[in-house]
């Protein structure tokens, strides 16, 4: 079965820094991929996904994801961070257009000022 | 109001009690999702349902059950609570090109249940 994983449970990063989110999927071929943020006390927003076509995905809020398939990773990330970037982020991987998408455990975000 | 809403936002209940969550969407979306949200779980999908009438498993579909006479509403019923379906609740609607993982799923505010 399809699984997707995110080796950070927590990450700090100061204001203004570069920002790098970890996600790595468990699946022989190429599988439909999503970012989600979840804000405290939120539902989950998307930020971003990949279907096919340009590995590298503009996302909203400044975010971009690069699919790599050779290292089946699709990692998220943000040039210069901001203090309302504080939140969770989750990776999530659906097999094909019919399955169900599988969400990762999260990366918690926290920014120093 | 426009968007996917749902109630109660809060629930304490107590263990062997039935108690339903309710999940409304006015965008018509065909497909609908319930997910349980635990520390150190993540989100993982109780049920779906591809259309009115239509619902199927997910992850963790033991003890619920899940009813859509109408396309807008989605109602999870836990039908005798339990410790261990203390969670937040999240329901979310997606559109119906492509299926299920190919659009934008939209999630609802989330219900805080505590079963006592």
């Amino acid at each position: 079965a399809q699984s997707v994983t995110q080796p950070d449970i927590h990450i700090t990063v100061s204001e203004g820094a570069s920002l790098e989110l970890r996600c790595n999927y468990s699946y022989g071929a190429t599988p439909y991929l999503f970012w989600y943020v979840q804000s405290p006390g939120q539902g989950l927003q998307l930020l971003l996904k990949y279907f096919s076509g340009d590995t590298l995905v503009q996302g909203i809020k400044g975010f971009e994801a690069e699919f790599k398939r050779s290292q089946s990773s699709f990692n998220l990330r943000k040039p210069s961070v901001h203090w309302s970037d504080a939140a969770e982020y989750f990776c999530a991987v659906a097999v094909n257009r019919d399955d169900k998408i599988i969400f990762g455990k999260g990366t918690r975000l926290h920014i120093l000022p | 109001d426009a968007g996917i809403t749902q109630s109660p936002r809060y629930k304490i209940t107590e263990t062997g009690r039935q108690v339903t969550l309710m999940c409304h969407q006015t965008w018509s979306h065909s497909y609908m999702f319930w997910y349980r949200q635990d520390l150190g779980h993540g989100l993982r999908l109780i049920y779906y349902s591809a259309a009115a009438d239509i619902t199927d498993k997910g992850e963790v579909p033991d003890g619920y059950v899940v009813s859509r006479s109408k396309t807008e509403n989605f109602p999870l019923t836990l039908e005798s609570a339990t410790r261990s379906q203390t969670s937040v609740y999240f329901c979310a609607s997606e559109g119906l090109a492509g299926g299920p993982g190919t659009d934008t799923q939209y999630f609802g505010p989330g219900t805080r249940l505590t079963v006592l």
